[in-house]
C-alpha cells in the first residue's frame, strides 16, 4: 500500500524557515515523479513544485520560486520542500503528491502557520 | 497559465440524485484533467484521470466526459459518502493549476 506521511510543519515567524519532509513506503520512490501541494485554511488546492524521478528536473509555481527549494533522497524514500522567507500567506497545509500529470497518492498533509 | 472555472461553486442535492459539475479551461487542454474528492479535514482522492478514466478503486457511479475546454463530472446517484469538494486539475508547462472547486452538500 502506497504511504506518503509528511512532517515539520509548525508555526514560524514571517521571515523564518522551515523544512518539511515526506516519507514514502509502499511503492518503489526512485520511479516516481512527486509534487508538493498546499491548501490555504478554508481554501482551495494550490501547486508549489515538483521533482522528477532522478531528481535532475525542478518546477516551482511563481507564488515560490526562489524561497522553496524541492528535493529528494532516494535512498532514503524521501522527498523534502525548504522554505525559507516564509510569508503570512504561505499558511497552508502541505501535501506531498506522487504523479506527473496528476496526483496519484497524497498524503496527510502538514501544518505550516507563519504568524508573528 | 491555463485557469480552471468550476460550476456551480455549490450544488445542493438529495441522496439518490445525479449531480452535474463542470469544469472549464481557459484554452484547450485536450483530455488531460483530472477530478479530486475532498472531504473535511481530509487529503484530496483521485477519482478520474485522463477526463475519463476512473482511477483504482473508484465507484462506477462516477463518470467523467469532455475534451478541449469543457468537462463534466457526473455522480450518477449520489451516496451519503459523496457529499464532498470536489476539485479539478490539469497540467500544462509542468504546472499544475487546480479549479476553485464544487460544494456538493445535502439539501
Amino acid at each position: 500500500e502506497v504511504q506518503l506521511v509528511e512532517s515539520g510543519g509548525g508555526l514560524v515567524q514571517p521571515g523564518g524557515s522551515l523544512r518539511l519532509s515526506c516519507a514514502a513506503s509502499g511503492f518503489t520512490f526512485s520511479s516516481y515523479e512527486m509534487n508538493w501541494v498546499r491548501q490555504a485554511p478554508g481554501k482551495g488546492l494550490e501547486w508549489v513544485s515538483y521533482i522528477s524521478s532522478s531528481g535532475s528536473t525542478i518546477y516551482y509555481a511563481d507564488s515560490v520560486k526562489g524561497r522553496f527549494t524541492i528535493s529528494r533522497d532516494n535512498a532514503k524514500n524521501s522527498l523534502y520542500l525548504q522554505m525559507n522567507s516564509l510569508r503570512a500567506e504561505d499558511t497552508a497545509v502541505y501535501y506531498c503528491a506522487t504523479g506527473g500529470e496528476m496526483a496519484t497518492n497524497w498524503g496527510q498533509g502538514t501544518l505550516v502557520t507563519v504568524s508573528s | 497559465e491555463i485557469v480552471l472555472t468550476q460550476s456551480p461553486a455549490t450544488l445542493s442535492l438529495s441522496p439518490g440524485e445525479r449531480a452535474t459539475l463542470s469544469c472549464r479551461a481557459s484554452q484547450s487542454v485536450s483530455s488531460y484533467l483530472a477530478w479530486y474528492q475532498q472531504k473535511p479535514g481530509q487529503a484530496p482522492r483521485l477519482l478520474i484521470y485522463d477526463a475519463s478514466n476512473r482511477a483504482t478503486g473508484i465507484p462506477a457511479r462516477f463518470s467523467g466526459s469532455g475534451s478541449g475546454t469543457d468537462f463534466t463530472l457526473t455522480i450518477s446517484s449520489l451516496e451519503p459518502e459523496d457529499f464532498a469538494v470536489y476539485y479539478c486539475q490539469q497540467r500544462s508547462n509542468w504546472q499544475w493549476t487546480f479549479g476553485q472547486g464544487t460544494k456538493v452538500e445535502i439539501k
